[in-house]
């Protein structure tokens, strides 16, 4: 069965400092895994894919199978970064599993 | 476009009525979900289905039960509420041949 994990439920930085939010999966196969994001009264948005390799709005995630992690990382975090977001599983099927979540409050 | 919309997008219920949550879409997928979203336990998967006329069980389909007459709609019904299913629900799509789902706005539904 695939499991995704969030072990943070919050995590509070000051503006200007690094984030990490961390995520670990299990999964048998190749996982195909997302991050997404919800602002304040907004919709679930998709942040980034690790397929893509991407950088958005200055955030980044490897995936590490030796780990199972897929952990989000920003260098120097924003007060409009504050926001809920989700780690999630593709498992090449039809599903997709998604984390606890974890809330990020950036304090100016 | 208005993507995915949900209604009615605030319901209160007491134990035992039932209702249904309509979500509609005009992105033209196939894949289309009804999740529940509750604090600390993130986004659990209620039923999903692959096109028109099917369903499949999610994670959490016990209480529920859905429908897809039309491909543009996903009905997802409570026969008889209870206060466990106090919750947000939010209803996505999924971009085909990928993993990206679109959201709606969520429906906040409160169980009495």
């Amino acid at each position: 069965a695939q499991r995704v994990t969030q072990p943070e439920k919050l995590l509070s930085v000051f503006k200007g400092a690094p984030v990490e939010l961390k995520c670990n999966y299990s999964y048998s196969g190749s996982p195909e895994l997302f991050w997404y994001v919800q602002y304040s009264r907004q919709r679930l948005q998709l942040l980034l894919r690790h397929i893509s390799r991407e950088s958005i709005k200055g955030f980044t995630a490897d995936l590490n199978k030796g780990e199972t992690s897929f952990h989000l990382k920003k260098p120097f975090a924003q007060e409009e970064d504050s926001a809920m977001y989700y780690c999630a599983l593709n498992n090449a099927g039809n599903m997709l599993t998604f984390g606890g979540g974890t809330r990020l409050m950036v304090k100016p | 476009n208005a993507g995915v919309t949900q209604t009615p997008k605030f319901r209160v219920l007491k134990t035992g009525q039932s209702m249904t949550l309509l979500c509609a879409q005009d992105m033209n997928h196939e894949y289309m979900y009804w999740y529940r979203q509750d604090p600390g336990m993130g986004l659990r998967l209620i039923h999903y289905s692959v096109g028109e006329g099917t369903t499949a069980k999610g994670e959490v389909p016990d209480g529920y039960n859905v429908s897809r007459l039309k491909k543009q709609n996903f009905l997802l019904g409570l026969e008889s509420a209870a206060p466990s299913q106090t919750s947000v629900y939010f209803c996505a799509t999924r971009r085909d041949g990928t993993g990206e789902l679109f959201f709606g706005e969520g429906s906040r539904l409160t169980v009495l």
